[in-house]
């Protein structure tokens, strides 16, 4: 199976700071990289798909990049709405596999 | 609008089997995979196995023993059994779709039930 790990597990941020959430793949995975957010008690939203392009419907400040086995999400200005749990997965092959979370919280 | 909602006993018995169906509304089931995932309380995903209109599936190798996922294109649906079922299987259930790429490969989950919890309790 392909493990996938998030740096940092954890993160405190201010309204308007700029994040970087980075995903590492234990093989090469090319792009098939997806980044999701979620909120509590609520279904994973999808934000970024194979690596760097913006799912309909979600905010430009969104930015995802890399390839290989490094990626990152990057918020470009933190909004009040963005305090959630974000994970990558990988959907190069199966089983599809998810990283551990990241909880961006308020500072 | 695509739609998923998952539907399913909401409590199982140590050793039975957990039954779930995901019913897909708003457009077609085929074209795309269609999966499961579930989430323990407080942790994180864990994705169970994912099916194609034609039958092919896929499944975690951790719980490939106990699991079967099935379609039904007629009733636009698809179901999950999770056999010999334990206190950690005890989770939010979602099922999910995902955009279908060459080779078993995929372009992210874009569509996403509400979720079901299922709690294994004698």
């Amino acid at each position: 199976d392909i493990q996938m790990t998030q740096s940092p597990s954890s993160l405190s941020a201010s309204i308007g700071d700029r994040v970087t959430i980075t995903c590492r793949a234990t093989q090469n995975i090319r792009t098939y990289l997806n980044w999701y957010q979620q909120k509590a008690g609520k279904a994973p939203n999808l934000l970024i798909y194979t690596a760097s392009s913006l799912q309909s419907g979600v905010p430009s400040r969104f930015s995802g990049g890399g390839s290989g086995t490094e990626f990152t999400l990057t918020i470009s200005s933190l909004q009040p709405e963005d305090f959630a749990t974000y994970y990558c997965q990988q959907s190069y092959t199966t089983p599809r596999t998810f990283g551990q979370g990241t909880r961006l919280e308020i500072k | 609008q695509v739609q998923l909602q998952e539907s399913g006993p909401g409590l199982v018995k140590p050793s039975e089997t957990l039954s779930l169906t995901c019913t897909v509304s708003g457009g077609s089931i085929r074209s795309y995979y269609w999966n499961w995932i579930r989430q323990p309380p407080g942790k994180g995903l864990e994705w169970i196995g994912n099916i194609y209109h034609s039958g092919s599936t896929n499944y975690n190798p951790s719980l490939k023993s106990r699991v079967t996922i099935s379609v039904d294109t007629s009733k636009n649906q698809f179901s999950l059994n999770l056999s010999y079922v334990t206190a950690a299987d005890t989770a939010v259930y979602f099922c999910a779709r995902e955009g279908r790429g060459a080779e078993g490969k995929g372009y992210g989950m874009d569509v996403w039930g509400q979720g079901t919890t299922v709690t294994v309790s004698s």
